[in-house]
């Protein structure tokens, strides 16, 4: 595997179940982020992490719960979903450098469904 | 607040040239960026500029203008695979994306 991984590529939910989201990284990366993406909307940023350390969260509902055992896996954990959250799921990577802009790796996506 | 603007659809005819404009304020600025995305498939890196001037890249350029707050992609030569989302992308004082709402371009024979 290259590149920066996703599983599932389509997951379809109802409000009461719980899943998650798998990403893997495979670039030797030291960030990992978590994007939602709805349709005609400009990418949001739900979580990063950084050394596996979390440094963003831009108030994100609870009923999304980020985890990141170790610098090349983040997991996106789901439970009690709203219709509303319904969108592509995507997962970057980058090689952040102290005080410097730095490129995101994006894997495919998770397209979820919430019904 | 910050913003990045860019048009929500373009249409342009194969082998001709197409410029998708974007227009940010942001805290700060770090640099700029812009990803190509494909129905259902991952943004991808097109390009990067944090100096004003033009960047070519190929068939695909890039230009930036610090003090207008504004940049632009130049795509030459259009081929039909080049039918997708064109994504700007502003870094930032923090080095945090702010993404604008991507550009979709519809490329007829």
């Amino acid at each position: 595997e290259t590149g920066v991984t996703q599983t599932p590529r389509h997951l379809v939910m109802g409000m009461t179940n719980k899943k998650s989201l798998k990403c893997e990284q495979h670039l030797g990366h030291n960030a990992m982020y978590w994007y939602k993406q709805s349709a005609k909307k400009p990418l949001e940023l739900m979580f990063v992490y950084s050394l596996e350390e979390r440094v963003e969260n831009n108030s994100v509902p609870s009923r999304f719960s980020p985890e990141c055992p170790n610098s090349s896996h983040l997991f996106l954990h789901l439970h009690t979903l709203q219709p509303e959250d319904s969108a592509l799921y995507l997962c970057a990577s980058s090689q952040a450098l102290a005080g410097g802009p730095d490129e995101q790796f994006f894997g495919p996506g998770t397209r979820l469904t919430v019904l | 607040g910050q913003n990045i603007d860019q048009p929500t659809e373009m249409t342009a005819t194969e082998g001709a040239i197409v410029q998708i404009n974007c227009t940010y304020q942001t805290s700060g600025f770090n640099g700029l960026f812009w990803y190509q995305q494909h129905a259902g498939e991952a943004p991808t890196f097109l390009s990067y500029n944090v100096l004003d001037g033009l960047e070519e890249k190929g068939r695909f350029s890039s230009f930036l203008s610090r003090s207008k707050g504004y940049s632009y992609l130049l795509l030459k030569e259009l081929q039909m695979k080049d039918s997708a989302s064109y994504l700007c992308a502003v870094s930032d004082s923090n080095y945090q994306l702010i993404w604008g709402a991507g550009t979709k371009l519809i490329i007829k024979p």
